[in-house]
């Protein structure tokens, strides 16, 4: 059974709309990262929450907003899509932050921006 | 620039061969995991370091500090051992960044 949930597994948007990414883990693990995987840049960090709290961020834009509602989910909001946000979102988790711990991947959301 | 830098971008190697894949960091990189991307999109772990050696069936992977490199020895080459591999360095608290990768091909 897969520990790490990924919905939906595909998703097809049209440019301009709004898609939001789920992640739960059911590890028991107090840290969760989101991740984005395309042919110019493969496995790109983006965000990572500790206890719900913003850890580290790399994305630049505000149309991706991670939601926390509880520990165990990291869900991934996209506002105004474009084409090029077209690549494999992963969420991942790990026990907890910092150093000594381990990284475990969902099996990714495939987005598609028309 | 990159902070991770993996070589070869891409190997091939015949069933029951042996190869090493590294990985460069320009960062003071103080833990490294490596994974294994398979054909299917799935990433699993093969090891964490911090630095010093780990050994697991047919790989083994090695984490130099000091000299800011990893690698991952693959010692007799199987056809599954195909797919991408990945190294991931965490430093300073901030979560693990990856290297492009390299794929493998295991032929028989």
């Amino acid at each position: 059974d897969p520990k790490i949930i990924q919905k939906p597994k595909y998703l097809v948007a049209v440019t301009g709309s709004e898609k939001i990414l789920i992640c739960e883990q059911y590890l028991g693990h107090n840290a969760m990262y989101w991740y984005r995987q395309s042919a110019k840049k493969p496995l790109e960090f983006m965000f990572s929450y500790s206890y719900q709290k913003l850890m580290d961020n790399q994305t630049a834009s505000s149309r991706f907003q991670p939601q926390s509602s509880k520990k165990n989910h990291l869900d991934l909001q996209i506002t105004a899509l474009k084409p090029d946000d077209s690549a494999t979102y992963f969420c991942a988790s790990s026990q907890g932050w910092g150093s000594a711990e381990t990284l475990y991947f969902g099996s990714g959301t495939r987005l598609t921006v028309l | 620039g990159d902070k991770v830098k993996q070589s070869p971008s891409a190997l091939s190697l015949q069933e029951g061969t042996n190869s090493a894949l590294r990985c460069n960091f320009s960062i003071a990189a103080t833990t490294v995991q490596w994974f294994l991307q398979n054909p299917r999109g799935s990433l699993m772990n093969l090891f964490y370091l911090v630095p010093g050696t780990k050994e697991n069936g047919r790989l083994k992977s090695a984490f130099d500090s000091k000299e800011s490199y990893s690698t991952l020895h693959i010692r007799d080459a199987q056809l599954e051992d195909s797919g991408t591999y990945f190294c991931a360095a965490e430093n300073n608290n901030n979560a693990p960044r990856f290297g492009a990768g390299t794929k493998l091909s295991v032929k028989p």
